[in-house]
């Protein structure tokens, strides 16, 4: 089972419209980061936000995370064509030694965007 | 500014061969990682190097090894290949100076084995 599940799964909105993905874990983390992956493409991070923290924003990006609940939102406002991906959160646990701390991805959110 | 670099971009391999995937981080990047994606897959964690040594290892097989050299960079080596291995396989590499603990990950290796 994956440390990270996405919901949904695949979301389709209008352009101009919100799109929110949500992502849930199991473990406690250092922190929460949401990546950006273009069809068969590189991963590109996007926003990360630590343990203590409970909301943060990055231009159209909000993220909230609720370590209570374990679980992270990703709200994308005034979305576009161009924000078309899947969108993958992924929680940074502390590796065996100490000094690599992994990701752990979810499923992915695909989101389409429609003009 | 310098990204993490991978080679080859495509690799096509038939069933029983060996492969070799190169990586190379960010300069001053202390940690590498290694993941495999397959089609409509999440990336799934291989394995990582911190300072050269191996920090954690996730779902790797024992054909698949991989090491980090004095220069930092990494290379995955994988044998005896079978239909199952066709996937993405990424790089990506980290610093534990980096202030957001970032990752920066490689555009990938696409892996075919027919």
């Amino acid at each position: 089972s994956q440390q990270g599940e996405e919901d949904p799964q695949a979301l389709s909105i209008q352009e101009g419209e919100n799109a929110t993905m949500n992502c849930s874990y199991k473990t406690s983390i250092n922190n929460l980061q949401w990546y950006r992956q273009n069809s068969g493409r590189g991963l590109v991070h996007l926003i990360l936000i630590r343990s203590n923290e409970r909301e943060k924003h990055s231009g159209r990006l909000r993220v909230t995370l609720d370590t209570s609940k374990k679980s992270s939102s990703l709200l994308i406002t005034a979305s576009r064509a161009a924000d078309t991906a899947s969108y993958f959160c992924a929680t940074v646990t502390k590796g065996l030694t100490g000094g690599g701390n992994k990701l752990t991805f979810g499923t992915g959110t695909q989101l389409k965007v429609e003009l | 500014a310098a990204g993490v670099i991978q080679s080859p971009r495509h690799l096509i391999k038939e069933k029983r061969e060996t492969a070799t995937l190169k990586c190379y981080p960010i300069p001053r990047h202390d940690t590498v990682y290694w993941y495999q994606q397959g089609p409509g897959q999440d990336p799934q964690f291989l394995i990582s190097f911190y300072e050269k040594m191996q920090s954690d290892k996730g779902s790797i097989p024992d054909r698949f090894s991989a090491q980090q050299f004095s220069d930092y960079h990494s290379e995955l080596n994988m044998s005896s290949l079978e239909l199952g291995d066709s996937a993405l396989y990424f790089c990506a590499s980290s610093s534990r100076d980096s202030p957001n603990y970032g990752y920066t990950f490689g555009s990938g290796t696409r892996l075919t084995v027919v």
